[in-house]
């Protein structure tokens, strides 16, 4: 089973700032990389797939980068909607898809 | 536009069960993988079970391996999840989630509370 590491576990950023969130996989994953955001009360939101391509609807100020078992999302300027939890998910090593435990980006 | 509604949630005993459904619209069911995840309130995302699009290959996590079935019925557009053998660690909100890989779209949840 893969183990996907999120880092920080909480970043404090103010609006407007660069926010950079890191996901590490224990095992090679290629570019098979999942990012959700999740705010209270909702479901899990897509937002990067494939590393790198953004879901749909989904607005320019968010990346994704990486390969192999490196990977970020970054946010180039926080809006206040941007407030909220992150979550990687892997889907190269089957069974099963996990998922990391998570970045919460709070208002600094 | 795509809509999963889950249903069938509750308070049950441990050692009880519960068929959790969910509802799919907006797309034609019979051409997606589904699946689900869970999530403990507070915690982060467990991947739980999956199945493919025609129903006959369904895959778990190894902790309800043997006591949750997941199944769908197209033409009924219902995806569902039986829990067997519950447990007070199964306590979490359940999402249906489509898509067999990476999920584009997700439902609300069915919060599932296994207690005495």
């Amino acid at each position: 089973e893969t183990m996907m590491t999120q880092s920080p576990p909480t970043l404090s950023v103010s609006p407007g700032e660069r926010a950079t969130l890191s996901c590490r996989a224990s095992l090679e994953i290629s570019t098979n990389l999942a990012w959700y955001q999740q705010k209270p009360g909702q479901a899990p939101r897509l937002l990067i797939y494939g590393a790198s391509t953004r879901a749909t609807g989904v607005p320019a100020r968010f990346s994704g980068s990486g390969s192999g078992t490196e990977f970020t999302l970054t946010i180039s300027s926080l809006q206040s909607e941007d407030f909220a939890v992150y979550y990687c998910q892997e889907y190269y090593n089957w069974p099963p898809w996990t998922f990391g435990q998570g970045t919460k980006v709070e208002i600094k | 536009e795509v809509q999963l509604v889950e249903s069938g949630g509750g308070l049950v005993h441990p050692g009880g069960s519960l068929r959790l459904s969910c509802a799919a619209s907006g797309f034609t069911l019979s051409d997606y993988w589904m699946q689900w995840v869970r999530q403990v309130p507070g915690k982060g995302l467990m991947w739980v079970s999956r199945i493919n699009r025609d129903g006959s290959s369904g895959a778990y996590a190894e902790s309800v391996r043997g006591r949750f079935t997941i199944s769908r019925d197209n033409a009924k557009n219902t995806v569902y999840l039986q829990m067997d053998s519950l447990r007070v660690e199964d306590t979490a909100m359940y999402y249906c989630a489509r898509g067999g890989s990476y999920s584009p779209d997700w439902g609300q949840g069915t919060l599932v509370t296994v207690s005495s």
